[in-house]
C-alpha cells in the first residue's frame, strides 16, 4: 500500500500565479482534507472533500478551491499566490463514518513545499 | 485567547529521559484527543488518541487527558534519538466532520 502520496515534492511561484497541487489517497479511503502548515506552526485545515464535494472549510479565503475526483484523488488550486501563501501544503485521508463522532485515523502524505517569491 | 496553547520548544534532553509535552485548549466541544509526530520533511504521523479525561499507554507512551481542566499531555518514557521529532496535539469536535484543529508543535530532541 503505497499510502498518501502528493506531487510534486516541491515548488517555486512569483506573486501573482497560480499553482495545482496533487493527492492520491490512502487505498481504500473516501475523504481528502487538506492543510496549510506555515514554517514553525500546526497544520490549519483549509478544507475537506467526500463524494466529489467541498464538505467543510476552513477560514481560507476563495483564492483556495479544490477538486475530489471519481477515484478520490484531489487537486488543491491556489490563484493569485501571495508572499504569505509560503508553507507546507500537506494532504489527509480518511474513511468517511458519518454521525458516528469520528471517522478513521486521518493519514497525512508528505506534503508539497511552496515557496512563493 | 487562543483555541490551543503548545509550548513550541525546543526541548532537549538526554536519551533515556522522560519527555512531558503539554497543551491547553479552550473549546470545550472537543471530544477527541490525539497527539501526531512529524519527522523533518514528513507528514504528520498520529501516535495516540483518547476520548475520556484519564490515561492511555502504548508502551513506552502515555497519554493523559484532564477535561475538567483543558488539558492534555503526552509522556514518553525511556526517550530515544529516534524520538527526536515535533510533536503536536490536535482536537476533533464530535458529530462527523474529522477537522483536526492543531497545537503549533513542540520540537524535541533527544541526544545520545
Amino acid at each position: 500500500d503505497a499510502g498518501v502520496t502528493q506531487s510534486p515534492t516541491h515548488l517555486i511561484k512569483t506573486r501573482g500565479q497560480q499553482v495545482t497541487l496533487r493527492c492520491s489517497p490512502k487505498s481504500g479511503h473516501d475523504t481528502v482534507s487538506w492543510y496549510q502548515q506555515a514554517l514553525g506552526q500546526g497544520p490549519q485545515f483549509i478544507f475537506q472533500y467526500y463524494e466529489e464535494e467541498e464538505r467543510q472549510r476552513g477560514n481560507f479565503p476563495d483564492r483556495f478551491s479544490g477538486h475530489q475526483f471519481p477515484n478520490y484523488s484531489s487537486e488543491l488550486n491556489v490563484n493569485a499566490l501571495l508572499l504569505g501563501d509560503s508553507a507546507l501544503y500537506l494532504c489527509a485521508s480518511s474513511l468517511g463514518s458519518w454521525g458516528t463522532g469520528l471517522t478513521d485515523t486521518q493519514y497525512f502524505g508528505p506534503g508539497t513545499r511552496l515557496t512563493v517569491l | 485567547q487562543k483555541e490551543v496553547e503548545q509550548d513550541p520548544g525546543p526541548l532537549s534532553v538526554p536519551e533515556g529521559a522522560i519527555v512531558s509535552l503539554n497543551c491547553t485548549y479552550s473549546n470545550s466541544a472537543f471530544q477527541y484527543f490525539m497527539w501526531y509526530r512529524q519527522y523533518s520533511r514528513k507528514g504528520p504521523e498520529l501516535l495516540m488518541y483518547t476520548y475520556s479525561s484519564g490515561n492511555k499507554e502504548d508502551g513506552r507512551f502515555t497519554a493523559q487527558v484532564d477535561k475538567s481542566s483543558k488539558y492534555i499531555s503526552l509522556f514518553i518514557r525511556d526517550s530515544q534519538p529516534s524520538d527526536s521529532a515535533t510533536y503536536l496535539c490536535a482536537f476533533l469536535f464530535s458529530g462527523g466532520y474529522n477537522k483536526l484543529i492543531f497545537g503549533a508543535g513542540t520540537r524535541l530532541a533527544v541526544h545520545p
